[in-house]
């Protein structure tokens, strides 16, 4: 059983540009959601995808959007990247008829300049 | 809007000692509560889950409390070695019929010293 994946480890992007960040889910997982974590904070939850839906969103602008995939693994897109934007983007999964229990990647860390 | 805190924000002991990590949430309509470690730059791992039915987990040198009812779970860390430095989130699930997010607090950064 293979554990989430997320693609690439860092990534250096100057204000104004676009970013897909990937990740691929726990084998048998059929929920991915993904959480913002600046430095110091505790993650923030961006939305969630569930049968390649989007199922609940955090408090995000529109320029972050999303998609899963009948793999279900997912894509966290951002446009006109701003410097707030820089954080560790983490993607979590879970399979939701059962215990609920999220498990997460080792995250992205984004840095825009 | 469901808020979670944790104290303390930074907590250092010396290599042996028991500690107890304290998580506080506004909102008792939880489905569950779950605690993580993250190293340095990493990503979280799961510790222990608890469901709102539940009063405690443990696995091995931890046990997690909750009482739902007063908002609160702990997290207990028996005889603690310098390998458990790290920071230590919890998370509350809400009880929402559908969606899985998570509300986390801002951490407890733990430092045990050899």
């Amino acid at each position: 059983e293979t554990g989430v994946t997320q693609s690439p480890t860092h990534l250096i992007k100057t204000r104004g540009q676009q970013v897909t960040l990937r990740c691929s889910s726990q084998s048998g997982h059929n929920t991915v959601s993904w959480y913002q974590q600046a430095l110091g904070q505790g993650p923030q939850f961006i939305f969630q995808y569930y049968r390649e839906e989007e199922n609940g969103r955090g408090n995000f602008p529109p320029r972050f959007s999303g998609l899963q995939f009948p793999n279900y693994s997912s894509e966290l897109n951002v446009n006109a990247l701003e410097l707030d934007d820089s954080a560790l983007y983490l993607c979590a999964s879970s399979y939701e008829t059962h215990s609920y229990e999220q498990y997460f990647g080792p995250g992205t860390r984004l840095t825009v300049t | 809007k469901q808020e979670v805190t944790q104290i303390p924000a930074a907590l250092s002991v010396p290599e042996g000692e028991n500690l107890v990590l304290n998580c506080s949430f506004t909102d008792s309509a939880i489905y569950n509560l779950q605690w993580f470690r993250q190293d340095p730059g990493k990503g979280l791992t799961s510790l222990l889950l608890i469901q709102s039915s539940q009063r405690e987990q443990t696995s091995g040198r931890l046990n997690a409390s909750l009482d739902k009812s007063s908002g609160r779970s702990t997290l207990y860390i028996a005889a603690s070695q310098p390998g458990d430095s790290a920071t230590y989130l919890c998370a509350v699930r809400p009880r929402e019929t559908s969606g899985s997010r998570l509300t986390f607090g801002e951490g407890t950064q733990l430092t045990v010293n050899p």
